[in-house]
């Protein structure tokens, strides 16, 4: 059965203090792995896409990286403004799939 | 640039009651979605189309029907709405698999 997980529910970090949240999946067929970032009362924000294992891409203080099984979003020196919920997605045929997302807050 | 537009953002309806969630975007996309999200639930997928003409189910797709007849829209029908079928609901569209999808902001249904 195709499956999205995410780990952890939420965090809480002080700003400037770096961590990483995780999407494990298990999907045949994949056609990419998607994060998105979701404000409260808003619709999903595209940040980025992953197509194969090794692949990285970075925007701002967010990386993003893929292996066989599992991506990480890795937040570097996050500011107030990060706080948000983060959405990791597969593509498997016309579907999106979705992780129950990690609600990051940083505080001041 | 529009993007997806959903109507209406807000909506309550009595238990019974039937009626339309409406999704247009003007980017000219061969896939559309329609999601609901509930607390510590995620998003669901409930129906989604790869092309006018086309339609399939997707995780939770009882009790909601479909249809695509142009390329822009994708209306999303409750035939007998129940408080069960109290969710925020998405629409997004992509030009293809594989690449980014597109998010409406949302429609706000409570049913009572």
């Amino acid at each position: 059965e195709d499956q999205v997980t995410q780990s952890p529910e939420a965090l809480r970090l002080q700003e400037g203090e770096s961590s990483s949240l995780n999407c494990s999946y298990t999907v045949s067929g994949l056609r990419g792995l998607f994060w998105y970032r979701q404000d409260p009362g808003k619709g999903p924000e595209f940040l980025f896409t992953l197509y194969s294992a090794g692949e990285e891409k970075e925007k701002e203080r967010l990386k993003a990286t893929l292996t066989k099984k599992e991506s990480f979003l890795h937040i570097t020196a996050p500011k107030p403004e990060d706080s948000a919920t983060y959405l990791c997605a597969v593509q498997q045929g016309g579907k999106l799939i979705f992780g129950q997302g990690t609600e990051l807050s940083v505080k001041p | 640039n529009a993007g997806v537009t959903q109507t209406p953002k807000f909506q309550v309806l009595k238990t019974g009651q039937s009626m339309t969630l409406q999704c247009a975007q003007d980017m000219n996309h061969e896939y559309m979605s329609w999601y609901r999200q509930d607390p510590g639930m995620g998003l669901r997928l409930i129906h989604y189309s790869v092309g006018a003409g086309i339609t399939d189910q997707g995780e939770v797709p009882n009790g909601y029907n479909v249809s695509r007849s142009t390329t822009e829209d994708f209306p999303l029908r409750l035939l007998s709405a129940a408080p069960s079928q109290t969710s925020v609901y998405f629409c997004a569209s992509s030009a293809k698999g594989g690449t980014e999808a597109f998010f409406g902001q949302g429609t706000r249904l409570t049913v009572v």
